[in-house]
């Protein structure tokens, strides 16, 4: 079954203690990304990813890390939570981007993952 | 990127065809209108996008003004299930990476 898999699906943390929020997609797609997502604030958009090796900052990077060494994984890194990124967060992907003509746009989106940081 | 505004919430008569709107005056030439919706707190669902001409699927019709600056996703036969929130957002169609999807249209469909 073509999918987007986070884990943990849920977590509970202390501020300061590193975490990493796992992304995994079995679609071959070359675009991956994180989002938050807060009561009143909607969805905000982390990092991105066009492909292997390439990650871009998106509207509120600060306070992760991502990397994508392989195609299909891209985790998110919290070297040091903080009690304002408790949230709930969603990896997505899709074929490409640039290329929206076509449905490469549509983003898959994983089930998300909600993040307490005491 | 352009900006899009949408109404906070609405209401809809199961049945009934429902009709979101969305509000994109700054949108450029070569950017693409596309719409997502998000059922309670599930990952968002691609629904449709669009360019200049109308587009219809097997979930919705989305409608775009000639002069691009606003569209209406149309729900034709709303039912419980399409309860949601609806996030209409545009993308460039060169740099298309970043996606900016705001607050959305928080639908109920009323039985």
């Amino acid at each position: 079954e073509a999918q987007v898999t986070q884990n943990p699906r849920y977590l509970i943390t202390v501020t300061g203690k590193k975490l990493t929020v796992t992304c995994s997609q079995n679609m071959n797609h070359e675009y991956m990304s994180w989002y938050r997502q807060d009561p009143g604030l909607g969805l905000r958009q982390i990092y991105y990813s066009m492909n292997v090796e390439v990650t871009d900052k998106g509207d509120v990077p600060e306070g992760y890390k991502v990397s994508r060494k392989e195609k299909r994984n891209f985790p998110l890194i919290l070297e040091s939570p903080s009690p304002n990124q408790t949230s709930l967060y969603f990896c997505a992907s899709s074929f490409g981007q640039g290329r929206p003509s076509t449905r490469y746009n549509e983003q898959f989106f994983g089930p998300g993952t909600r993040l307490t940081v005491l | 990127d352009a900006k899009t505004t949408q109404p906070t919430s609405m209401d809809c008569a199961e049945g009934r065809a429902a009709n979101l709107p969305c509000n994109h005056s700054t949108i450029s030439g070569n950017e693409y209108v596309y719409w997502y919706r998000q059922i309670h707190s599930q990952g968002p669902q691609y629904i449709i996008h669009g360019l200049k001409n109308n587009e219809t699927n097997e979930m919705a019709s989305l409608i775009i003004t000639e002069d691009r600056k606003s569209s209406t996703l149309i729900l034709p036969h709303a039912t419980l299930r399409d309860t949601a929130v609806y996030y209409c957002i545009v993308i460039p169609r060169l740099t298309g990476n970043q996606f900016y999807f705001g607050t959305g249209t928080s639908l109920t469909v009323i039985p």
